[in-house]
């Protein structure tokens, strides 16, 4: 069964960089994903296409603060360079034939 | 600029209908699968319904087989979602959005337009 799992809750501080994480269930690490971000009240917002290589296309718009990385079964989103407003939910996402599944979510705090 | 804003929502009781509409502008629709995802109160995403670009191949989540209906409108470039039977699980908010890659026959692409949402709460 494709699930992707995230870590609840993540923190950092203004100014510094936080990784976030997304694991594909067993048997399913080669699949690519998607990361989309969702800021309080607001619809999600599309940040990047990430393979299982680590390559990445990002959405139109998204600052080269936001990068994206890969290892084995892991998906990695990496923000660098903090900002108040980068505190928002951040959803992974992956398909496979007929379905899409998305992870539970991470909410970002930043202190 | 390329956006879906999505309508229709609203207060519905248990066991009726509601149609909801998602506008698209700035992107050519025809050539661009749709999908429908929900987002219940305080809750996480989930996937609803896909359609292809031309409205011939459909897929849908497992808890609203049956009961919800997607469809499209390319002359209009509209996307449609049609809810039967409502349950008060459906109440959430309802998003459309845009697969990445063109003539979208399957829903095997991310997603990267969202629209703002519309909410439904079915309740008597």
């Amino acid at each position: 069964q494709l699930v992707l799992t995230q870590s609840p809750s993540a923190s950092a501080s203004l100014g510094a960089s936080v990784k976030l994480t997304c694991t594909l269930s067993s048997g399913h690490s080669s699949y690519a994903i998607a990361w989309h971000q969702q800021q309080p009240e607001k619809g999600p917002r599309y940040l990047m296409k990430l393979n299982s290589d680590g390559s990445h296309t990002k959405g139109d718009g998204i600052p080269d603060r936001f990068s994206g990385s890969s290892s084995g079964a892991e998906r990695y989103l990496t923000i660098s360079s903090l900002q108040s407003d980068d505190e928002a939910d951040y959803y992974c996402q992956t398909w496979a034939t007929g379905i899409q599944v998305f992870g539970g979510g991470t909410k970002l705090t930043v202190l | 600029q390329v956006q879906v804003v999505e309508s229709g929502g609203g207060v519905v009781q248990p066991g009726r209908s509601l149609r909801l509409s998602c506008a698209a502008s700035g992107f050519t629709f025809s050539s661009y699968g749709m999908h429908w995802v929900r987002q219940a109160p305080g809750k996480g995403l989930e996937w609803v319904a896909f359609i292809s670009y031309d409205g011939s191949n459909k897929y849908y989540g497992d808890s609203v087989k049956g009961r919800l209906t997607i469809s499209r409108d390319n002359s209009k470039n509209t996307l449609y979602l049609q809810m039967n039977s409502l349950r008060g699980e459906d109440t959430a908010v309802y998003y459309c959005a845009k697969a990445l890659g063109r003539d979208s026959y399957e829903p095997d692409d991310a997603f990267d337009i969202w629209g703002q949402g519309t909410m439904v709460t079915v309740s008597s």
